[in-house]
């Protein structure tokens, strides 16, 4: 167990609706990351947040969004969903401190499904 | 920008031999983290082992070692005595390193394609 805990862990929907996923980082870490992980693209990040700011942007689509709250949880809003966007998502945390460790440990990851 | 590659999609051996895992990857940094993570059927990433760039002695974690040569940009995983519970998928993924100021901005990782591990009883 990772400490990073992804809510929920499935989901099925249909195009064209709208969803949010959640996760929760380790303890103490300051930094949380999303990454999509897909057949034909495999594992890609998308965006990251440290201590509620968001720090870079990856491969995300303009139809998602993210934010980091301050109790350090975190949502990814993925909306106007596509077939294309079945994948399973991961959340990662780090303590993200200067000078700190910055290994990335993941969560489950949240499987979605739209039909 | 950063690509890693690993150019064996699978691979299989039987319990208790050893095995290497091949991955390169391209990147002007001299700074960085390299990592192995592993994608067993649960579909959980799990940290194997890291190397950081500075460090020349080889990373070590129990059963698994890595040869780091940072010259050819290559970073190998050995699995000795392998056991069923090692079957999965294996990623390597570069990130690179910041201090400072910099340390709060992106440190995403680049992950290559994957290498499907069988370990066969």
């Amino acid at each position: 167990d990772s400490g990073v805990t992804q809510t929920p862990k499935h989901l099925i929907t249909a195009t064209g609706q709208r969803v949010t996923l959640r996760c929760s980082p380790r303890s103490g870490d300051l930094s949380v990351y999303w990454y999509q992980q897909s057949l034909d693209q495999g594992l890609q990040f998308l965006i990251h947040y440290y201590n509620g700011e968001e720090r870079a942007k990856g491969n995300i689509l303009e139809r998602f969004s993210a934010q980091q709250f301050p109790d350090l949880h975190s949502e990814l809003n993925l909306s106007s969903l596509e077939l294309g966007d079945s994948a399973l998502y991961f959340c990662a945390s780090s303590v993200g401190l200067a000078g700190v460790e910055k290994t990335q440990y993941f969560g489950p990851g949240t499987r979605l499904l739209v039909l | 920008a950063q690509t890693v590659t690993q150019s064996q999609p699978e691979m299989s051996v039987q319990e208790a031999e050893t095995v290497t895992l091949s991955c390169t990857y391209d990147t002007s940094e001299n700074n960085y983290y390299l990592f192995w993570y592993k994608q067993p059927p649960s579909r959980q990433m799990i940290l194997v082992i890291r190397q950081e760039a500075y460090k020349q002695q080889n990373a070590t974690e129990n059963r698994f070692s890595v040869n780091f040569q940072k010259a050819a940009k290559s970073f190998s995983l050995k699995i000795s005595d392998s056991q069923l519970g090692d079957t999965a998928m294996y990623f390597c993924a570069f990130m690179k390193r910041k201090k400072g100021e910099q340390a709060k901005g992106a440190q995403k990782l680049v992950f290559g394609q994957g290498t499907r591990l069988t370990i066969n009883p």
